[in-house]
């Protein structure tokens, strides 16, 4: 398997601009899960799913972002419009199930940068 | 609360030689995993090593093993024969059971490792 894969690697976008990043979790998984990573704030879980349904975007930071499954192999995070504070690293996880022992499989992250 | 807390924001060792990494944890759930995972300067997270709550004996893998001290609920990582390759940010991880949230993976801040020749 090649992994979880994410595009694009980098991304530089103007303020106000739309970002969309892409996920391809590892097949057979049924979670797949959105983490951001700043130096302020460390790893912060925004959204899972399960078997594609949402189940908990209380992390979230506000209506800006948003992100869907469309099914098992494919997964988008939007943000509309994007600001400065935006800029982060942005990482597509998936694991096999919701077992204690199962730990996370994580892409390469997304470099994205707002200016 | 922090349910994860890493204490050491930077530690440095001399190349060749054993280091520790302090992990401590907060649950009231009788069944969790624990993780290390690695972030070199390149960015991915590598999975390290993995040690169940009810596992008898301390995780080994390779150089790493951890040092589970369940009634201290803490979870260190040793790392033996440090290698340059092994500096990177390291970071602690914890998956709650039996009282719900169980698929999320909730981590510290991390520690960033320097291996010096």
């Amino acid at each position: 398997d090649a992994g979880v894969i994410q595009s694009p690697r980098h991304e530089v976008t103007e303020m106000g601009q739309e970002v969309t990043l892409r996920c391809k979790p590892i097949s057979g998984h049924d979670y797949l899960f959105w983490y951001r990573q700043t130096m302020m704030r460390g790893l912060e879980l925004l959204i899972y799913f399960n078997n594609n349904v949402p189940i908990d975007d209380s992390g979230m930071p506000e209506d800006r972002f948003s992100a869907k499954m469309p099914n098992a192999s494919f997964s988008t995070l939007k943000i509309q419009p994007s600001e400065p504070r935006d800029s982060a690293v942005y990482f597509c996880a998936s694991s096999l199930g919701a077992q204690v022992s199962y730990g996370y499989t994580f892409g390469s992250g997304t470099r994205l940068t707002v200016v | 609360a922090q349910k994860i807390t890493q204490t050491q924001p930077g530690m440095f060792v001399q190349e060749k030689e054993a280091v520790t990494l302090d992990c401590t944890y907060d649950t009231s759930d009788p069944s969790y995993g624990l993780f290390w995972y690695k972030q070199p300067s390149s960015g991915e997270m590598i999975f390290l090593i993995y040690q169940g709550s009810y596992d008898q004996q301390n995780a080994t893998e390779g150089r790493y093993s951890l040092n589970f001290q369940k009634a201290r609920k803490s979870a260190n990582l040793v790392i033996s024969a440090s290698q340059l390759g092994d500096s990177a940010m390291y970071f602690c991880a914890m998956r709650e059971g039996l009282r719900g949230g169980s698929e999320k993976l909730v981590f510290g801040k991390g520690t960033k490792l320097t291996v010096n020749p």
